[in-house]
């Protein structure tokens, strides 16, 4: 199986501030793709952003960005701007481009400070 | 639009006691399936997938299997349930091999 890993189990940051998650992967494929989550309190998973590996450029929606470094297995998320609604577990995600299962680390909890 | 239903949405059972979650997905066909668990500290633990009718695939040996009747159904069962059962269940399901997982609502499960 492969691995992912969130090594930041809990942090915390101020609104309207910037915050970066960090995630890094263990593969040995060259084509996959790599998700952000998002688990509010409600539990639902809720999509943040994804990169394909073959892109350089790295993805952004809104105020999440990525910061996607292929050689390094790195994959970190910044959400720019917080806002008290981003408060919430962030699970960063792994799939093989020729296969079908997701795998996921073990999560990182995000506090946002009024 | 595409919907996943997972239910029931909390459920305690006693030790020894059998279970079946059920998930089904509206507005799509052929879709890939998912069973995961989440543990406190510990993530989403896949435990089985499904890419058609009758095609299972297990992650981790254990207590639980799973069954796809349907396209688009997908049940999660267990003979005899243990405490270590308990904890957050979640279906998903994904379309083709470029997309993301799309989750239900989750069963949080207690086994007593």
């Amino acid at each position: 199986a492969q691995t992912v890993t969130q090594s930041q189990p809990e942090m915390s940051v101020q609104e309207a501030e910037t915050v970066t998650l960090s995630c890094t992967y263990d593969t040995s494929e060259s084509d996959y793709y790599l998700f952000w989550y998002k688990q509010p309190p409600s539990r639902q998973m809720i999509l943040v952003i994804r990169q394909e590996a073959y892109k350089q450029q790295n993805a952004t929606e809104n105020r999440f960005s990525v910061n996607f470094q292929k050689a390094a297995k790195s994959f970190s998320l910044k959400i720019s701007d917080s806002q008290l609604g981003d408060a919430a577990m962030y699970f960063c995600a792994y799939r093989r481009n020729t296969g079908n299962q997701f795998y996921f680390g073990t999560g990182t909890s995000l506090t946002v400070i009024p | 639009s595409q919907t996943i239903h997972q239910w029931p949405a909390t459920l305690v059972q006693p030790v020894g006691s059998p279970l079946s979650l059920e998930c089904t997905v509206e507005g799509t066909s052929n879709p890939n399936l998912y069973w995961y668990r989440q543990a406190a500290g510990r993530g989403l633990q896949l435990l089985f997938y499904s890419v058609g009718i009758g095609q299972i695939s297990s992650e981790v040996p254990q207590n639980l299997s799973a069954s796809r009747p349907q396209d688009r159904q997908f049940i999660l069962s267990s003979k005899k349930l243990l405490l270590s059962d308990s904890g957050f269940y979640l279906c998903a399901w994904s379309q083709g091999r470029n997309t993301e997982a799309f989750f239900g609502q989750g069963t949080r499960l207690t086994v007593v």
